[in-house]
């Protein structure tokens, strides 16, 4: 079981728009709408971002948005703010198992 | 709210079995709402998932650690554990404990995340 595919780094200004990909294959990414994503700043716990592709949990600002085409998820931010800069995570089911990506830093230029 | 902690030792020697217990609070581990699952991070790197539990002892776990691995449930103690046995250099990390639900809200994500602990690998 392969980790999925995620660019290592992503930068935008404030106020611009940023979309993270993560790629799988049709036995994980493709083969069920059970992706989620993943926030994690610097010597922290990761926090709950978007899960079931696109929903969001309460407290999540709705400048984070996800979607979905083919093996191919996607995260976006949008009205970038400082305090986006973090590492990022997708992760989706697989079967039995969850598996991640190799993750995203994000760089609020 | 559910809350997850995780303990056990931060210094582990090489060829033993390292063991890590998390505790949750704020709700019933027998509750039947989640897996209860283990995450690990090396330094620097991302994100593996390791395993997870189900409240009645089912378990499942990653194929890549499967030889190595057990995960355990105490509902006496609301607490679910993590053995790894044979460590190597190569298992230092962050190890967390999180919820993943069984049913209703967030399917398929991990959504509740313990503070984390540092076990490091070395003699």
């Amino acid at each position: 079981q392969s980790a999925l595919t995620q660019p290592p780094s992503a930068s935008g200004s404030p106020g611009q728009s940023v979309t993270i990909s993560c790629t799988g294959t049709s036995s994980d990414v493709g083969g069920y709408n059970y992706v989620s994503w993943y926030q994690q700043h610097p010597g922290k716990a990761p926090k709950l971002m978007i899960y079931e592709v696109s929903k969001r949990p309460s407290g999540v600002p709705d400048r984070f948005s996800g979607s979905k085409s083919g093996n191919t998820a996607s995260l976006t931010v949008s009205g970038l703010q400082a305090e986006d800069e973090a590492d990022y995570y997708c992760s989706s089911y697989a079967g039995s198992n969850p598996i991640f990506g190799g993750g995203t830093k994000l760089t609020v230029l | 709210q559910v809350q997850l902690q995780e303990s056990g030792p931060g210094l582990v020697k090489p060829s033993q079995t390292l063991s890590l217990t998390c505790t949750v609070s704020g709700g019933s581990i027998s509750s039947g709402d989640y897996y209860w699952s283990w995450i690990r991070q090396p330094p620097g790197k991302g994100l593996e998932w390791i395993g997870y539990i189900y409240y009645s002892g089912s378990t499942y776990y990653n194929p890549s650690l499967k030889s190595r691995v057990t995960i355990s449930v105490d509902t006496s103690k609301n607490q679910f554990s993590l053995k790894l046995s044979s460590v190597t250099a190569a298992d230092t990390a962050v190890y967390y404990c999180a919820s993943y639900p069984r049913s209703g809200s967030y399917l398929g994500a991990f959504d509740i995340w313990g503070q984390g602990t540092m076990v490091t690998v070395s003699s």
